[in-house]
């Protein structure tokens, strides 16, 4: 079984300042590795995902996440923030031979002017 | 569609009342998910099918939810008999791969239940 533990549950910005939302995770296999964002009354977007290779991941709108093994993080950043960036983070893991997602309980990221 | 389409958005039951939400894949997906949202809470795993199988069922928290897919496209969520801890974002998400080969779910916008 995995579990994922994201260590902030809100997050205060102002706007161009760089952020960075903590994952780590725990997993007795290898897993694959994924950043979703959720708007108010939306559903889950993908914003990035490792699986293999490069442990630097680049998403969309600019964000980017890095795997760290030993410690067994995946901490999102980007260098400057947008208001329209406020929403709600979720980390997420999956077994590599598996399908289910285990999701944080997320990050609420607030943009202020 | 382009997306994931779920139905209806928003809905309200009274206590004792049984439910069913709809999930709408992208077409050709071979993989759905259920999950379940609590308020303030990360999405939990309810159910997972490949084409009209249903793979596992682990999730679901009593034998009072009920999910199907007979033709390995729209599926079907069913809650008997809800209660109030009932109440939560229901999302689906599909994905053009089977078990083993999961690298990415598309979500939709989810079934807010509120049950009184």
């Amino acid at each position: 079984a995995q579990s994922v533990t994201q260590l902030d549950s809100q997050v205060p910005v102002f706007e161009e300042a760089p952020v960075e939302l903590r994952c780590n995770y725990s997993s007795s296999v290898s897993v694959y590795l994924f950043w979703y964002v959720q708007y108010p009354n939306q559903g889950l977007q993908l914003l990035l995902k490792y699986l293999s290779g490069s442990t630097l991941v680049k998403g969309i709108n600019g964000f980017e996440a890095e795997f760290n093994k030993s410690q067994t993080s995946f901490h999102l950043r980007k260098p400057s923030v947008h208001i329209s960036d406020t929403a709600e983070y979720f980390c997420a893991v999956s077994e590599i031979s598996g399908s289910r997602l285990t999701f944080g309980e997320g990050t609420q990221l607030t943009v202020n002017p | 569609g382009a997306g994931v389409s779920q139905s209806p958005r928003y809905k309200v039951a009274k206590r004792g009342q049984d439910v069913a939400l709809r999930c709408d894949p992208i077409s050709g997906h071979v993989s759905l998910f259920w999950y379940q949202q609590a308020l303030g809470q990360g999405p939990e795993f309810l159910t997972y099918f490949q084409n009209e199988a249903q793979l596992d069922k682990s999730g679901l928290p009593s034998d009072r939810f009920f999910a199907e897919r007979p033709e390995g496209s729209v599926s079907t969520l069913k809650i008997q008999r809800t209660q109030q801890e009932d109440s939560a974002v229901y999302l689906c998400a599909s994905s053009p791969y089977g078990q083993g080969l999961n690298t990415e779910a598309f979500f939709g916008q989810g079934t807010r239940l509120t049950v009184v």
